[in-house]
């Protein structure tokens, strides 16, 4: 595609309940990331793909989340038993640097509301 | 720790007056340091990076490390400049880019 897909553009879910965003990043980009970005904030870095594997996960908040990247493109970050303070966009961008280098390409973000 | 800082949150001109978007950092070392923007209802995207030393849309940033300050300037704003400004560095090669809280720049005409 032409640019950073994130599916989907909204959600809206309980509180407790299970959620899988997805990222389809630029082809041929190498490296993915995933930020969060809450109501008056910069984005916060959550984690980095390096090619499969997670090569920086250090922004993780909790061991409810969880993500995989298991054929190096399309990437899923994955929310278990979601609490309202996991409400905010959840951004996607990938670089085509074999490192953390280079600029980043965002999506457009998925906005998750926890009721 | 290290910190990025945008210390204002709104920043409003007229159109014509000079800007300087302010952003300071706390890292060790020799950071790279980056403006990201976003227009209204588009994508978080690069505006400008330290190392390329260029003028983007007629903004410039100078890293000033005495300082540890790389402010973001444009003599002359425009409307079309009305945007939402992320001061963003990152510590080296391998780390991962932080943002700092941003800043909303409103040109008036």
């Amino acid at each position: 595609g032409a640019g950073v897909s994130q599916t989907p553009s909204n959600k809206v879910t309980e509180k407790g309940k299970y959620v899988e965003l997805r990222c389809d990043p630029i082809s041929g980009h190498t490296a993915l990331y995933w930020y969060r970005q809450s109501l008056g904030q910069g984005p916060e870095f959550l984690i980095y793909f390096q090619g499969t594997g997670a090569a920086d996960d250090s922004g993780l908040p909790n061991d409810r989340f969880f993500a995989v990247r298991p054929e190096g493109s399309v990437s899923t970050l994955k929310i278990q038993r979601t609490e309202r303070g996991d409400s905010a966009v959840y951004l996607c961008a990938s670089s085509s640097g074999p490192l953390l280098t280079g600029e980043l390409f965002f999506g457009e973000g998925s906005r998750l509301t926890v009721l | 720790a290290q910190r990025v800082t945008q210390p204002e949150k709104l920043l409003s001109v007229f159109k014509g007056a000079p800007v300087e978007l302010k952003c300071n950092y706390s890292y060790s070392g020799s950071p790279e340091l980056f403006w990201y923007v976003q227009y209204s209802r588009q994508r978080l995207q690069l505006l400008l990076r330290h190392i390329s030393r260029e003028s983007i849309k007629g903004f410039t940033a100078d890293l000033n490390k005495g300082e540890t300050s790389f402010h973001l300037k444009k003599p002359f704003a425009q409307e079309e400049d009305s945007a939402m400004y992320y001061c963003a560095p990152r510590p080296g090669a391998n780390s991962k880019l932080t943002f700092g809280k941003g800043i909303t720049l409103s040109v008036r005409p």
